[in-house]
C-alpha cells in the first residue's frame, strides 16, 4: 500500500523560504518508471501543479514558479523535498504531495496535505 | 499553456445519471490523456478516472471517463448517483512537455 504525508511548517512570514518534506512507503524511489509530485491548493481554488522528480532524478517544475522552486529526493529515506523562496500571502495554500508513475500522466495517490499560511 | 474549463456546479438527485464536462480551450483534447480526481470536503483529493476512460482498482463502475474531439472536451459520467458523491470533481491534463494543468472544478449536489 502506497501512503505519503506531508510535513512542515504551517506558518511561514513573506519573503522567507519554504521547505516540506514528503516522507513516504510502499514505493522506492529508485525503482525505475516511479516519482513524487508536490501540487498546492489555496483554499477554496482547483489544486496547481508545482513540481515532480524521477527515480532518475529527472526535476521538471511548473514554468510560473520555476524560479523560486527546488525539488530533491532522498532515496535513503524515503523522502522528498520540496523548497520554495521569497514566500508571499498569495502562496498561502494546502500542499500536497503525490505518487505518479513516469509514464503516466495522473497523479495517485496524494498524501494529506499540509496547510500553510503565509503572513507576517 | 492551455486552459481547462469545467462548469461551476451541478445538481443531481439520488440514482440519477450525472455529467461533467471539461473543455480544453487550445490545443486538441486527445493529444494528451485527461485524468478526473473526487475531493470529498476536508479531504485530498483521490483519482477515480485516468486516461481518458480507465477506472483504478476500488473506483465503482458507476463512474466512467469519455472524450469528444468535436467539442474538445472530456467528460465525467457518474450513474446511480448517491448521496457519497457529493464532492468537488477536478479534470487534469498535461502538455506533453512539463505543465500538468487542473481544471477548475465542479461542486456535486446530490440532492
Amino acid at each position: 500500500q502506497i501512503t505519503l504525508k506531508e510535513s512542515g511548517p504551517t506558518l511561514v512570514k513573506p519573503t522567507q523560504t519554504l521547505t516540506l518534506t514528503c516522507s513516504f512507503s510502499g514505493f522506492s524511489l529508485s525503482t525505475s518508471g516511479v516519482g513524487v509530485g508536490w501540487i498546492r491548493q489555496p483554499p477554496g481554488k482547483a489544486p496547481e501543479w508545482l513540481a515532480v522528480i524521477y527515480w532518475d532524478d529527472d526535476q521538471r517544475y511548473s514554468p510560473s514558479l520555476e524560479s523560486r522552486l527546488t525539488i530533491a529526493r532522498d532515496t535513503s529515506k524515503n523522502q522528498v523535498v520540496l523548497t520554495m523562496t521569497n514566500m508571499d500571502p498569495v502562496d498561502t495554500a494546502t500542499y500536497y504531495c503525490a505518487h505518479k508513475e513516469a509514464l503516466r500522466s495522473h497523479f495517485d495517490p496524494w498524501g494529506q496535505g499540509t496547510l500553510v499560511t503565509v503572513s507576517s | 499553456n492551455f486552459m481547462l474549463t469545467q462548469p461551476h456546479s451541478v445538481s443531481e438527485s439520488p440514482g440519477k445519471t450525472v455529467t461533467i464536462s471539461c473543455t480544453r480551450n487550445t490545443g486538441d483534447i486527445d493529444s494528451n490523456y485527461v485524468q478526473w480526481y473526487q475531493q470529498r470536503p476536508g479531504s485530498s483529493p483521490k483519482n477515480v478516472i485516468y486516461e481518458d476512460n480507465q477506472r483504478p482498482s476500488g473506483v465503482p463502475d458507476r463512474f466512467s471517463g469519455s472524450i469528444d474531439s468535436s467539442s474538445n472536451s472530456a467528460s465525467l459520467t457518474i450513474s446511480g448517483l448517491k448521496s457519497e458523491d457529493e464532492a468537488d470533481y477536478y479534470c487534469q491534463s498535461y502538455d506533453g512537455i512539463n505543465l500538468w494543468v487542473f481544471g477548475g472544478g465542479t461542486r456535486l449536489t446530490v440532492l
